[in-house]
């Protein structure tokens, strides 16, 4: 099993351009995740899925969409790049049922310039 | 939501020693605290779990123990190596029940040879 994976590993954008930042995971997990992760800050929670077709808000959603339209990818989408949104990007999954382990990405590297 | 804050935000112990980091959450209805492991450059990885139903939890050289009452957990390490060197990132279920997570800061451990 792969796991989870992210593409692509690393990514320049000008300010203003959009891009999606792909997430896949092939262990029919329920719940996915998108986390970014600043210095010192910690991992906060961009938005995540509770299955198929469900999204919802984490603590930081604004400039960024989700969509889940199959159980293995869940893309994050940024519209309007800003340089605030450099950052590195990390999408997790967990199983449910009862078992609330995440597992993590390789994350995305973005750099908004 | 729930709240975690992490302390210290740096650790640095003498190779063999013990280390121990220290997480405090807002929450009583949480009931699910991880610790992830995360080195320089690499995705966030378990190392330990537990769940509110028990006190305390090992597994070779590290340990967790919850205190409810106090609403705090820790993170203890014994015998530290040179490969212990990491940020550790605890983290609280966000209620009962949750499979969203809240994360603290981070920890940077240095373990000096």
């Amino acid at each position: 099993n792969a796991g989870v994976t992210q593409t692509p590993k690393f990514r320049i954008l000008k300010i203003g351009q959009s891009m999606t930042l792909q997430c896949t995971q092939d262990m029919n997990h329920n719940y996915m995740y998108w986390y970014r992760q600043d210095p010192g800050m910690g991992l906060k929670l961009i938005y995540y899925s509770v299955g198929a077709g469900i999204t919802d808000k984490g603590e930081v959603p604004n400039g960024y969409n989700v969509s889940r339209s199959t159980t293995e990818d869940f893309p994050l989408r940024l519209e309007l790049a800003a340089p605030s949104q450099t950052s590195v990007y990390f999408c997790a999954s967990s199983p449910g049922g009862g078992k609330n382990i995440q597992y993590f990405g390789a994350g995305t590297r973005l750099s908004v310039l | 939501g729930e709240n975690v804050e992490q302390h210290p935000s740096t650790l640095s112990v003498q190779e063999g020693d013990s280390a121990v980091i220290k997480c405090t959450y807002s929450d009583s209805a949480s009931n699910y605290f991880p610790w992830y492991k995360q080195e320089l450059g690499k995705r966030p990885q378990l190392i330990i779990d537990i769940r509110s139903n028990v006190g305390e939890k090992k597994d070779q050289r590290i340990a967790v123990t919850l205190n409810k009452t106090a609403k705090h957990f820790s993170l203890h390490i014994t015998e530290t190596q040179p490969e212990d060197s990491a940020v550790y990132f605890c983290a609280a279920s966000e209620g009962a029940g949750s499979y969203q997570l809240t994360f603290g800061k981070g920890t940077k451990l240095s373990v000096i040879p």
